[in-house]
């Protein structure tokens, strides 16, 4: 049974670029989470998601992200416009029906020049 | 406003010995508090959880303690070994809402 996979493992974008994060949570599991992480710091929560529905985005910033799970396909992660400031490593994290029990990929790592 | 704090920073602990990392959170309606070790280049990985009706779990050389009427948890490591070497992460939650983690501990063993 495969893990949570996450791709690219690392991407390099120019300011002003878009940056398109993929996530495949573990077979099963419909329920898939963003994460942010800085380097010294814990990871920041930025947005839930079921099937086709956005359940919470409270941790997303307002403007350039944007975040999707469709029907057939990963989940993405959309980043418009990138900024200095969005360099980090951003994990997904998958849960089967019951949310608690978070799965990690081992993260994509965003580097902007 | 930091949900979750969690200390130290860091730890070095000499092989054999017992690493003990604290968490305090602020929201009493939190009911899940697991605990996430991460190694470099890879996801945090489920250690071990507790819910807040019982005041101890323990799984081999891991054990959490919850406090629940001061507001904290905190994770032992018993016989600590070099393969433990990681970062350490706490977090809370409360139902459907996703995991508050606090910032890390980094811990090394030291052979």
């Amino acid at each position: 049974n495969a893990g949570v996979m996450q791709n690219p493992r690392h991407l390099v974008r120019r300011r002003g670029q878009e940056a398109r994060l993929r996530c495949s949570p573990m077979k099963g599991h419909s329920h898939v989470y963003w994460y942010r992480q800085l380097p010294e710091e814990g990871l920041k929560f930025m947005v839930y998601l079921q099937k086709e529905n956005i359940i919470d985005e409270s941790g997303m910033p307002k403007e350039r992200f944007s975040a999707e799970f469709p029907k057939e396909g990963p989940s993405i992660l959309r980043i418009q416009q990138v900024v200095r400031g969005d360099s980090a490593a951003y994990f997904c994290a998958s849960s089967p029906r019951d949310n608690e029990k978070l799965f990690f990929g081992s993260g994509t790592q965003l580097s902007v020049l | 406003q930091q949900q979750v704090k969690q200390s130290p920073q860091s730890l070095i602990v000499q092989k054999g010995g017992i690493s003990i990392i604290n968490c305090a959170y602020e929201n009493t309606a939190f009911d899940y508090f697991p605990w996430y070790q991460q190694f470099p280049g890879k996801g945090p990985a489920l250690l071990i959880a507790i819910r807040p009706d019982v005041s101890e779990k323990k799984e081999g050389r891991f054990t959490i303690s919850f406090n629940k009427s001061a507001k904290q948890f905190s994770l032992h490591i018993m016989d600590s070994q070099p393969g433990d070497s990681a970062t350490y992460f706490c977090a809370a939650s409360l139902d459907a809402d996703g995991l508050t983690f606090g910032k890390g501990t980094h811990l090394i063993i030291q052979p």
